[in-house]
């Protein structure tokens, strides 16, 4: 099937490890991005690629790191993580030159600090 | 600045009946889109309706439609013949070119509840 997949669906880690989500499209889409959802529902975007390379760096801590080997994977690792990093991620590809494509969403990692 | 406002924290609707969810944005780009997407309670995003704002005609896709009034910067959702599956939060979202990265940037949401 064609889509935007992402592993794990649930991640549940200790204060100060390090943790890595892949995500993986086949849609051919020249942008992913990654989104963070808070527990109120907010959806914010973290980072954005196209053709690999950084567009968006939104005011995210340095302790995340995006690595976009292909344009159609687009991984997201995190260092040292902390108790506020707890939510919802989403990974999300579109095709920039097409003002209709929408946004295709992974079905999201739920992260878990504790 | 907030890009889209969604003014409705909770809508409920009775099964069978219309419903609209309201949606403002803010751009001074000619040239966007406009995206409304559905989350139920298991959590994926899927996408529901897109309307461009070049588009003369109101959008339309099964029981969705789009209420789009540009000058007034508006692109409310209308569902029709509301089901209990349609309880989820719906959220708002605008692709603004001019942006940065041309990314797309999201309302807060509407938690939308079906009453049998």
């Amino acid at each position: 099937d064609t889509a935007v997949s992402q592993t794990p669906k649930y991640l549940v880690t200790q204060m100060g490890n390090d943790k890595s989500i892949k995500c993986e499209q086949n849609l051919g889409h020249d942008t992913m991005y990654w989104y963070k959802q808070d527990s109120k529902k907010f959806l914010k975007i973290m980072f954005s690629y196209n053709n690999k390379e950084l567009i968006i760096n939104e005011t995210v801590p340095n302790r995340f790191s995006p690595k976009s080997p292909d344009k159609a994977h687009l991984n997201l690792h995190i260092n040292s993580l902390e108790l506020g990093d707890s939510a919802v991620y989403f990974c999300a590809s579109s095709q920039v030159d097409r003002t209709n494509s929408p946004l295709h969403f992974g079905n999201g990692t739920r992260l878990t600090v504790t | 600045a907030q890009k889209i406002t969604q003014t409705q924290p909770g809508m409920f609707v009775q099964e069978k009946e219309a419903v609209t969810l309201d949606c403002t944005y803010d751009t001074s780009d000619p040239s966007y889109g406009l995206f409304w997407y559905k989350q139920p309670s298991s959590g994926e995003m899927i996408f529901l309706i897109y309307q461009g704002s070049y588009d003369q005609q109101n959008a339309t896709e099964g029981r969705y439609s789009l209420n789009f009034q540009k000058a007034r910067k508006s692109a409310n959702l209308v569902i029709s013949a509301s089901q209990l599956g349609d309880s989820a939060m719906y959220f708002c979202a605008m692709r603004d070119p001019l942006g940065t990265g041309n990314q797309f940037y999201f309302g807060t949401g509407t938690s939308l509840t079906v009453i049998p």
